[in-house]
Parts: structure tokens; sequence; C-alpha cells
């Protein structure tokens, strides 16, 4: 079965530290995957994916295959990326299948 | 118009009314979902429609019974909800169904059953 994986519930860093969200999948095809971001009080939205290797608000991911991860980067943590993030994977069918999501505080 | 539009922003409902909520997109996505989001939880999946046709329902209760009109119109009609229905009901859409295509997502109906 396709599992997504984010083992932070909760992640705090001070502004200008770097930071990762980690994300872990299972699924034995060629998954595609997707880092979603949900900022208070506004809506779902597509952060990056990882076929379009491209960086996004500084951030950028890479998927590793042999250990089945796609974690989230960013070198300097900026108060404004403090939000809900989620890993989402799509396995081929229809379904995106999100993980349960890491909230990002950026302090001061 | 990039945009997913949801109707009504909020509703609050009695367990024996009968209700809509309503999905609009214009950037011809031929995929359009329905979601629920629980309080600090991902979203779950309900209910997915490809090319107007209904492709997926996640074994959701027939009390929630999803309608699409058209391919830029998406329905959700509730009836005899029961309070742990009360959530966050998101709509999506995608360029194609299962094209690994990335899905863009509405405001959202806040759901309150009394």
């Amino acid at each position: 079965a396709q599992r997504v994986t984010q083992p932070e519930k909760l992640l705090s860093v001070f502004k200008g530290a770097p930071v990762e969200l980690k994300c872990n999948y299972s699924y034995s095809g060629s998954p595609e995957l997707f880092w979603y971001v949900q900022y208070s009080r506004q809506r779902l939205q597509l952060l990056l994916r990882h076929i379009s290797r491209e960086s996004i608000k500084g951030f950028t991911a890479d998927l590793n295959k042999g250990e089945t991860s796609f974690h989230l980067k960013k070198p300097f943590a900026q108060e404004e990326d403090s939000a809900m993030y989620y890993c989402a994977l799509f396995s081929g069918s229809e379904k995106l299948v999100f993980g349960k999501g890491t909230k990002l505080t950026v302090n001061p | 118009d990039t945009e997913v539009t949801q109707t009504p922003k909020h509703l609050v409902m009695g367990m024996t009314n009968k209700k809509s909520l309503k999905c609009e997109q214009h950037m011809g996505h031929r995929a359009m979902y329905w979601y629920k989001q629980k309080a600090k939880k991902p979203p779950e999946l309900m209910f997915v429609y490809s090319y107007e046709k209904l492709s997926i329902n996640e074994s959701v209760p027939s009390r929630f019974s999803p309608e699409c009109p058209n391919s830029s119109l998406l329905n959700l009609h509730l009836h005899a909800l029961q309070p742990e229905d009360s959530a966050l009901y998101l709509c999506a859409s995608s360029q194609v169904p299962g094209g690994y295509q990335p899905q863009h997502f509405g405001d959202g109906t806040r759901l309150s059953i009394l």
C-alpha cells in the first residue's frame, strides 16, 4: 500500500537557520512526489514537485529512491516560511496520498 | 482565471437539512476532487471525477452525494449528516486525471453540523 510518512509533527527553527522537513514514502513503482504548503488562513497550494526539479521560495527537494525519501530543504529559513507542510505521493492511480504534515515555525 | 472557487465559505446545518456545496474552475481541468479535512489533519480523498464521470468513491457514506453537471462545476449534496461530518471540505482540480498533474485547491467550505 502507498504510504507517506512525515516523522516530525512540529518543527521549530530560528530565522536564518537551515531547515529540513523529512518525508519518506512507501511505493513499489515510480512515484510522483509533491510538497504542498498551507499558510495560515490560506488555501493548500503546491510548493514543488520532484519531476520539475525547481527551487521555489528557496526550497528544494530531491528524490532519493534508495532511501525512499523526498526531504524538503531550505538553507536559510524566513519567518514567512512558517506554515503547515504536507508531502504527497501520486501513485499512478488518480489518488494523491498525503502525509500527516509538519508544522514549521520560524522564530525571529 | 487560475482559481478553484468554492461556495459557501461557511455552512451550518442541522442533521435533517439538505444542502449543497459548490465548486467551480475555469482552467479547463478535466479532473475534479472532493476532500474532507479535519483540524490539524491532512486532506482525505472522498471522490474523484474524471471527464465528468465519477471514477473514485472512497467508500463515502451515501449521505454525501457528488454531482458533476459539466466540466467546470462540481457539487456535493449533503443530507442527514452527522456531527462527525463537521470539517473543512476542499475541492481540487487538475489538468487531467491520473496524469501526475498537480492539484489546485479551493479555499474550502467549513461545515458545522448541529
